[in-house]
């Protein structure tokens, strides 16, 4: 079982609306991901957190915003959304490092579905 | 992003037969996942690699970390109904935190 809590499960929203992705993590992770993926295909690195500071954004357009508030938990606002924005969008953690050591594994939830009307 | 290429992309296989399956790209990674992804859920971790050479196991999986740092192979045997799914690897890029996935093997177990 993962131990990376995703939710909403099912989100639908419209291309004016906000609404925001929740994820979880209680296994002392220092770094947390945004992937999306669209059917098929394999997850696409969006946004990196190491240490609760962001430190890798994959030229992700605006009207996505990830926030991390603390070490447990990360967000993604969403904003103005487009219809082909639609996909799997998955969260993940994994122990973290600051320097090259073995043993950084990543984690997934079981993803939040987002469907944008 | 970078591009792990991975393949075959498909696979329709007898059960009972053994699955080989591998991940190449043209940057070096410093560590190697497998993972396994069933339709409308997460992935799954297989195995981690973490060292140049190393080969790991786990139950009817093995799993390679290729000698050049470049790539890396995973090996099913004897596979069953329930191995059916999509199979990923993903390497760890540099000293951060940056895990790219590849393009991903679509494995079908005839029973």
């Amino acid at each position: 079982d993962t131990e990376v809590t995703q939710t909403p499960k099912h989100l639908v929203m419209g291309m004016t609306n906000k609404k925001s992705l929740k994820c979880e993590q209680h296994m002392g992770h220092r770094a947390m991901y945004w992937y999306k993926q669209k059917a098929k295909k394999p997850p696409e690195l969006m946004f990196v957190y190491s240490y609760e500071k962001l430190s890798i954004n994959e030229s992700v357009p605006s009207r996505f915003s990830p926030e991390c508030p603390n070490s447990s938990l990360l967000n993604l606002h969403l904003h103005a959304l487009q219809p082909e924005d639609s996909a799997l969008y998955l969260c993940a953690s994994s122990q973290g490092i600051l320097r090259r050591i073995s043993g950084n594994t990543i984690y997934f939830g079981e993803g939040s579905w987002l469907t944008v009307v | 992003g970078q591009q792990l290429n991975q393949s075959p992309q498909s696979m329709f296989i007898q059960e009972g037969e053994d699955v080989s399956m591998n991940c190449t790209s043209s940057s070096i990674f410093n560590t190697w996942l497998w993972y396994k992804q069933d339709p409308g859920e997460g992935p799954v971790l297989l195995i981690a690699l973490y060292k140049a050479g190393e080969l790991t196991s786990n139950g009817r999986l093995t799993a390679q970390f290729g000698i050049t740092r470049k790539d890396s192979f995973l090996n099913i045997s004897a596979s069953i109904p329930s191995d059916v799914g999509i199979y990923f690897c993903a390497g760890q890029l540099g000293t951060g935190n940056q895990f790219y996935f590849g393009t991903g093997t679509s494995l079908t177990v005839i029973p």
